[in-house]
Formats: C-alpha cells, sequence, structure tokens
C-alpha cells in the first residue's frame, strides 16, 4: 500500500534557526513528490514537484531535496511568516489509470520572533 | 489569472441532508479532482474528472458522487450525510490531470 510519513508532527523554531521536515514514502513507482505548504483553514499551496533521486528545487528560504526513500523540505534562517504546515503527497497511478495524490499528516511549523 | 475557486466557503448542515459543492479550475485546465481533509490529517483523494469523464475514485461510499461540466467546472455531491462527514473539502485542478495539482481554499463543511 502507497504510504507518506511525514517527521516530525510539529517543530517550534525561533527565527533564524535552520531545521529540516521529512518525508518517507513505499510507493510502487514514484511518479512525481510535491511538497505545499498550507495556512490554517486554507487550501494548500503548490511549492515544489521533484522527480528522481538526487533533484533538488530553491525557493527563497526552502530548499527540496529527494533520495529513493525520503525527501527532505530544509528551511533556513526561518521568520515567522513561515509558519504553517507542510505537506508532503506522491503521485500515484491508480488501477483505473487516472492518477491521485497520497499526502502525509503534515509537519507544523511554528517559528517564534 | 484567477486561480481554483470553490463555493460556498462554509456551509452547516444536518445529519440526512444533502449537499453539493462547487469548484471552478483554473483557465485552461481540464482536470479536476476533489480531497476530503479532516483535522489534523493530510488530505484524501475522493475523485478525478478528466474532460468530463470520471479517471478516478477513491475509497468513499456511494453517498458521494461529482460530475464535470462542459466549461470544465465540478460538482461534488454528498447524500445522507453523517457527523463524519464533516470536514473541510478541496479541489484541485491539473492541466491534463498529471503533473502539479493547484488547490482551491476549501469549502468547510459542518454536519450538526
Amino acid at each position: 500500500e502507497d504510504q507518506v510519513t511525514q517527521s516530525p508532527e510539529a517543530l517550534r523554531l525561533q527565527e533564524g534557526e535552520s531545521s529540516s521536515l521529512n518525508c518517507s514514502y513505499t510507493v510502487s513507482g514514484l511518479r512525481g513528490l510535491f511538497w505545499y505548504r498550507q495556512d490554517p483553514g486554507k487550501g494548500p499551496e503548490f511549492l515544489f514537484t521533484l522527480y528522481s533521486a538526487g533533484e533538488e528545487k530553491e525557493k527563497e528560504r526552502l530548499k527540496a531535496t529527494l533520495t529513493k526513500k525520503e525527501s527532505f523540505l530544509h528551511i533556513t534562517a526561518p521568520k515567522p511568516e513561515d509558519s504553517a504546515t507542510y505537506l508532503c503527497a506522491v503521485r500515484v497511478i491508480t488501477q483505473g489509470g487516472s492518477e491521485k495524490l497520497v499526502f502525509g499528516k503534515g509537519t507544523k511549523l511554528t517559528v517564534n520572533p | 489569472d484567477a486561480g481554483v475557486t470553490q463555493s460556498p466557503t462554509h456551509l452547516i448542515k444536518t445529519r440526512g441532508q444533502h449537499v453539493t459543492l462547487r469548484c471552478s479550475p483554473i483557465s485552461g485546465h481540464k482536470s479536476v479532482s476533489w480531497y476530503q481533509q479532516v483535522l489534523g490529517q493530510g488530505p484524501q483523494f475522493i475523485f478525478q474528472y478528466y474532460e468530463k469523464e470520471e479517471r478516478g475514485r477513491g475509497n468513499f461510499p456511494d453517498r458521494f458522487s461529482a460530475r464535470q461540466f462542459p466549461n470544465y467546472s465540478s460538482e461534488l455531491n454528498v447524500n445522507a450525510l453523517l457527523l463524519g462527514d464533516s470536514a473541510l473539502y478541496l479541489c484541485a485542478s491539473s492541466l491534463t490531470g498529471q503533473g502539479e495539482q493547484y488547490f482551491g481554499p476549501g469549502t468547510r463543511l459542518t454536519v450538526t
């Protein structure tokens, strides 16, 4: 069964304190790994897509990396506005040939000033 | 350009009632997917539609149904509402049903 596990569940950082969020996955064939940011009560906001091991993507203070079994979202010198829940999802092809995203439960990041 | 739009924003229904949620995809996108997100969990896949045809269905009961219209907008219908249907319902659009999916703001459904 396709599964996505994110850790830690929650993370508190001081402003400027860099850290990493982890997403490990077990899927029959990875066809893309996605990172989203979600603010309370809102829809997920697309951040990155990664397709192959060794790939890296960067956006402002965020950098996403991918290995064969996990992905990391590195946050460098975070600011309070980076506080949100970060969701990881893998793209899976269903038996019927459609696509769906399988999500982890997310990591709730709080950055204190 | 407008992103994915959903209506209504919030909805309160009573057990046993029926609800219709609406979604308009990003202009030019032909695929819409629906997800249910309960508090503290990641979104769970309900349906995918592409060019008005159902392409995939998640592990949800037959009380859940959806359709896509010629203008690519979509409706999600839920019959015989249960308390456990209370959740944030998310619509995501993509160009062809493959690749990046862009989410709308969601509809918060509360069943009492």
